[in-house]
């Protein structure tokens, strides 16, 4: 079946750029999306499609796709943005989640 | 506004069945695909399947096919995700979430606030 791997945890200051990446065979070919998931609360969908933000979702939050990884970058880190990111892809119509990276901001 | 609200917690034995209900407001119900997920304590979320709401079509994750099963009302809006054979394994939040678009390409925009199921002897 297919994977998708991300690191368990990602540290960045606050104002600077994060960095979460998602990898897979052959990624680049299928759509990727990501999720937050703050303590307590649902998903919530930020970037879909590789690059597109749903409405509501502030600019800081971009997505790439490319070769074997997805990438999520977040300018200008807020600590509000402290919390848990999924990447997903689709598989044959089957969605694929990875298994989380949890953002700090410190 | 938008908004899936979800059935209530639930305590069952292993070998149970549960059945957890999605009822969506605030759009046309038969629009939009809706998925379901499992989220395990404090684990990631695994997709289980999708129902279109317009043809009551499913599509299930492998792992969950033969005990999964997915429906729909759409005269109250409603979709339904029935679990059999339950183990402890299945002891998780249960999250409803509509597809933003083409199932396979677009994500899960709106999702409900999640069903605990309690699997326990």
């Amino acid at each position: 079946s297919y994977e998708l791997t991300q690191p368990p945890s990602v540290s960045v200051s606050p104002g600077q750029t994060a960095s979460i990446t998602c990898s897979g065979e052959g990624l680049g070919d299928k759509y990727v999306c990501w999720y937050h998931q703050k303590a307590g609360q649902s998903p919530a969908l930020v970037i879909y499609q590789d690059n597109k933000r749903p409405s509501g979702i502030p600019e800081r939050f971009s997505g790439s796709n490319s070769g074997n990884t997805a990438t999520l970058t977040i300018s200008g880190t807020q600590a509000m943005d402290e919390a848990d990111y999924y990447c997903q892809a689709w598989d044959s119509s089957h969605a694929v989640f990875g298994g989380g990276t949890k953002l700090t901001v410190l | 506004q938008v908004q899936l609200v979800q059935s209530g917690a639930e305590v069952k034995k292993p070998g149970a069945s549960v059945k957890v209900s999605c009822k969506a407001s605030g759009y046309t119900f038969s629009d939009h695909y809706m998925h379901w997920v499992r989220q395990a304590p404090g684990q990631g979320p695994e997709w289980m399947g999708w129902v279109n709401p317009k043809s009551g079509g499913t599509v299930y994750a492998h792992k969950f096919q033969g005990r999964v099963t997915m429906t729909r009302d759409t005269s109250i809006s409603t979709a339904y995700m029935e679990l059999s054979s339950l183990t402890s394994d299945d002891t998780a939040l249960f999250y409803c979430a509509r597809a933003g678009g083409d199932p396979g390409t677009f994500g899960m925009d709106v999702w409900g606030q999640g069903t605990t199921v309690t699997v326990s002897s």
